[in-house]
């Protein structure tokens, strides 16, 4: 079974340029969390899709945002780049129906650049 | 509010030392216990789980017990060796409520 993919790998972006991270997750997963990885913050949660609705949402401003196709794959976006955006962002899935615990697999995230 | 608190490190040991990272979490309920761990350069992989109190989950020689009591999850690892120097989060889910990862602990084994 393949494992979560995200695209692109690497991205290099200039302040107020905007940018879009794609993720597919593992066939059958339905939920696609999001997460941003810095040295100083760790790791902090987006915000999470399932069945192509947000269904939870960490704490981060609205230049942030994110959708779910029909197929479960995701993308993310943010608008207006500051130079604090620059991170390793991460894309988990997993089955979880929100009945369940469930396991969260991660792809190999986008480390994001911003000049 | 779920939380996870875990020791941040950098915990450097000698190949062969025996390893403990402390793992302690908040939540109401009883939520499913996780450490991941993250290599150099690349996203974070499941190490092991434990679902319910008195679990115990294991994985290439690491090992760590559900302890519904002291509110726990300790890592263990009886001899470490430099391939295992990587960053380690400890992580609960409870019941379709967000992932909470604690800050990770960075791990250095020495030859």
């Amino acid at each position: 079974k393949a494992g979560v993919t995200q695209t692109p790998r690497y991205l290099i972006k200039t302040r107020g340029q905007q940018v879009t991270l794609s993720c597919s997750p593992i066939s059958g997963h339905r939920s696609v969390s999001w997460y941003q990885q810095t040295p100083g913050q760790g790791l902090q949660f987006l915000f999470e899709y399932f069945s192509e609705t947000q269904r939870n949402k960490g704490n981060f401003p609205g230049r942030f945002s994110g959708r779910q196709f029909s197929n479960s794959r995701s993308e993310m976006n943010v608008s207006t780049l500051e130079l604090g955006d620059s991170a390793l962002y991460l894309c988990a899935s997993s089955f979880n129906s929100g009945i369940i615990t469930d396991t969260q697999y991660f792809g190999p995230g986008t480390r994001l650049t911003v000049l | 509010g779920n939380s996870v608190t875990q020791m941040e490190g950098p915990v450097t040991l000698s190949e062969e030392a025996f390893l403990t990272i402390n793992c302690t979490y908040t939540a109401t309920g009883y939520p499913s216990l996780f450490w991941y761990v993250q290599y150099p350069g690349e996203g974070l992989q499941l190490l092991l789980k434990a679902t319910k109190a008195d679990d115990k989950g294991s994985n290439k020689g690491f090992e760590a017990t559900y302890r519904k009591e002291t509110t726990s999850f300790h890592l263990e690892k009886g001899s470490v060796q430099v391939s295992d120097s990587a960053v380690y989060f400890c992580a609960l889910d409870n019941y379709g409520q967000n992932f909470v990862f604690g800050p990770g602990t960075r791990l250095s084994v020495l030859p």
